[in-house]
């Protein structure tokens, strides 16, 4: 049973409009949240992360948002440019005790449309 | 040489073969981990290791076998592999078991 859910395996989004990439978890015992973005033939790089104690975190054109209640978070890019396509992963963790492993899902194509 | 670096970046091999592949990171990071990536599939957490010492192993098949000599370095001995073995093998680092992990470019395995 997977913990951490993205269910669009794809999207795709214009040059300049706004990309809205969603995660969701099962387990309310997570508490701290990340995204990832991977390139062709490269590994994840870490691009924002978010603690439970906020519901938004923003750096830059990303901003991520927390929903504890509905165990919702999502990323979003704006404005979305041609460089920002890529498989956007989430991930979650639990930060204390002996699960302090991430749990990911299974990942977003996002391609940006010049 | 900087982050996490991964070899060899591609891989086929036989069902009978026995390779390695080998992580290495200068980020003087503590903790390591092994990844398995099939497609369309989230990354599978394999093994983890914290100052050398595992302290993760997700019911991983016996013909993985970790080794971590020290912090800095990570293999993955590999033998008597199934086709369904075949995927893109990840090495991640972190200072912590907690903190954020960064990844390397990975291995992409193919099994005959």
């Amino acid at each position: 049973d997977q913990q951490v859910k993205q269910n669009s395996p794809s999207l795709s989004v214009q040059e300049g409009r706004i990309s809205i990439l969603n995660c969701d978890y099962t387990n309310s015992m997570f508490d701290y949240f990340l995204w990832y973005k991977k390139y062709p033939a490269e590994g994840p790089t870490f691009l924002i992360s978010i603690s439970s104690i906020k519901d938004k975190n923003e750096d830059g054109r990303f901003t991520v948002f927390l929903n504890k209640s509905a165990k919702h978070l999502s990323l979003h890019i704006v404005p979305s440019q041609p460089g920002d396509s890529a498989v956007y992963f989430c991930a979650a963790r639990i930060s204390s005790g002996s699960a302090r492993q991430l749990t990911f899902g299974s990942g977003t194509q996002l391609t940006v449309l010049p | 040489e900087t982050g996490v670096t991964q070899t060899p970046r591609h891989l086929v091999m036989g069902m009978t073969n026995k390779k390695s592949l080998k992580c290495e990171q200068h980020l003087g990071h503590n903790a390591m981990y092994w990844y398995k990536q099939s497609a369309k599939k989230p990354l599978e957490l394999m093994f983890v290791y914290n100052f050398k010492e595992q302290t993760e192993n997700n019911s991983v098949p016996s013909r993985f076998s970790p080794e971590c000599p020290n912090s800095s370095h990570l293999f993955l001995h590999l033998h008597t592999l199934q086709p369904e073995d075949s995927a893109l093998y990840l090495c991640a680092s972190s200072a912590r078991p907690a903190d954020t992990q960064y990844f390397g470019p990975g291995t992409r395995l193919t099994v005959l």
